[in-house]
């Protein structure tokens, strides 16, 4: 099946910092999605990337679709405790619904 | 809208016990699928489906079964639980190539 690189798999960081981590493939991708896991909870969706080179940017997070349409990039700025979770990266190689998920980033944000 | 359900929210079970795992939406949605949750292998598909009457395997369809009866409903069966079917689950849908996905809080399960 479709690979998907997601790094770095965990991070620890000090509330302030930015934050940036990024997702390969091998593969063209037409969708970047982006989505957060808080314990105990489904993935909630962050931001949604449809062109190549689109940049998005929901609050402190900015999203960019790689120009190549093999990659993508999450950046979180000015860091805060309640950005703590697992960051997953989710491409999608064709017009239908199916979905391809990079296997998360961790993230820790140390008050 | 309740969006994505999923009960039970915990499970054990033992090793050759069958059980379903339920999940209904309430957007309306055709397309639903399956993922299970496995430490640092991310989200992997078990099996979706793109309308009622319609499903698919995914990537890791061994040992389970599905059907898809409603729109609404979409349930994951478990014929004969195995340790290696320890997971979380979580069920997902969405509109038809829309491609974002909206998913229910999980199923934690633990096969002993």
């Amino acid at each position: 099946g479709q690979q998907l690189n997601q790094s770095p798999q965990s991070m620890f960081i000090q509330e302030g910092e930015d934050v940036s981590m990024n997702c390969t493939s091998s593969s063209i991708f037409n969708t970047w999605l982006w989505y957060k896991q808080e314990p105990g909870e489904g993935p909630v969706l962050l931001i949604a990337l449809y062109k190549a080179g689109e940049l998005t940017s929901n609050g402190r997070l900015t999203a960019q679709f790689g120009i190549t349409r093999k990659d993508s990039f999450l950046n979180i700025s000015a860091s805060i405790p309640s950005d703590v979770g697992i960051y997953f990266c989710a491409g999608r190689i064709t017009s239908g619904s199916r979905l391809t998920f990079g296997e998360g980033t961790q993230l820790t944000v140390n008050p | 809208n309740a969006g994505v359900t999923q009960t039970p929210k915990f499970q054990v079970l033992k090793t050759g016990q069958s059980m379903t795992l339920q999940c209904a939406q309430d957007m309306n949605h055709e397309y639903m699928s399956w993922y299970r949750q496995d430490p640092g292998m991310g989200l992997r598909l078990i099996h979706y489906s793109v309308g009622a009457g319609i499903t698919d395997q995914g990537e890791v369809p061994n040992g389970y079964n599905v059907s898809r009866s409603t729109t609404e409903d979409f349930p994951l069966r478990l014929l004969s639980a195995a340790p290696s079917q320890t997971s979380v689950y979580f069920c997902a849908s969405s509109f038809p190539g829309a491609g974002v996905q909206f998913f229910g809080p999980g199923t934690r399960l633990t096969v002993l």
